[in-house]
């Protein structure tokens, strides 16, 4: 059963506009939420997280907004990049408890010219 | 970033052979893990350290076994490969409890 969920496989967006990347959450404990990139043939990195006591994290052109009543987050990419393609991934874990972080299944984003 | 290496970085063997992957990091994390990407899965948590001989399972953790006997080692071992093994395992590191963690770029392994 997937706790964290990323319906959408694949999204384009021309360059310049706003990218936004869903995620859906099953488990009502988690209270900790991360986004990593990848690119091909690299590890993923880190990019932005957001604690359940947040509704919104902001760092520089990526944005994580959290809707805890709807077990929903989304990361909103502004003005996206030719650099910005490539597979994004939503995590969630339960702070406090263990380090196990449990991640989705991947979005890849490609940037239009 | 956190200084962590993956060897090989690929491999191809045979059904039936041992192989180990090997994870070494140069930042004295307390945290390693394994992970294995496959299509379709995304990251599935293979097994996890948080110490020197302390490790534990995690979701995918049939056939496979892991060692820690230094901080900065983290030894994945298949001890008879099967086809269903063939993916790209990525080991990541953390310094404390959630905290984000850090990747390897990854070992390419195909199970012939």
């Amino acid at each position: 059963d997937q706790q964290v969920k990323q319906n959408s496989p694949s999204l384009s967006v021309q360059e310049g506009r706003i990218s936004i990347l869903n995620c859906d959450y099953t488990n009502s404990m988690f209270d900790y939420f991360l986004w990593y990139k990848k690119y091909p043939a690299e590890g993923p990195t880190f990019l932005i997280s957001i604690s359940s006591i947040k509704d919104k994290n902001e760092d520089g052109r990526f944005t994580v907004f959290l809707n805890k009543s709807a077990k929903h987050l989304s990361l909103h990419i502004v003005p996206s990049q030719p650099g910005d393609s490539a597979v994004y991934f939503c995590a969630a874990s339960v702070r406090g408890r263990d380090d196990k972080i449990i991640f989705g299944k991947g979005t890849r984003l490609h940037i239009l010219p | 970033d956190a200084g962590i290496t993956q060897s090989p970085r690929h491999k191809v063997t045979e059904t039936g052979t041992p192989v180990t992957l090997r994870c070494h990091q140069t930042e004295n994390h307390r945290y390693m893990y394994w992970y294995r990407q496959d299509p379709g899965h995304g990251l599935r948590l293979i097994h996890y350290s948080y110490g020197v001989k302390d490790t534990d399972k995690g979701e995918v953790s049939d056939g496979y076994s892991v060692s820690r006997s230094k901080t900065e080692d983290f030894l994945l071992t298949l001890e008879s490969a099967t086809s269903s093994q063939t993916s790209v395992y990525f080991c990541a590191t953390s310094d404390s409890l959630n905290q984000p963690q850090h990747f390897g770029d990854g070992t390419r392994l195909s199970i012939l």
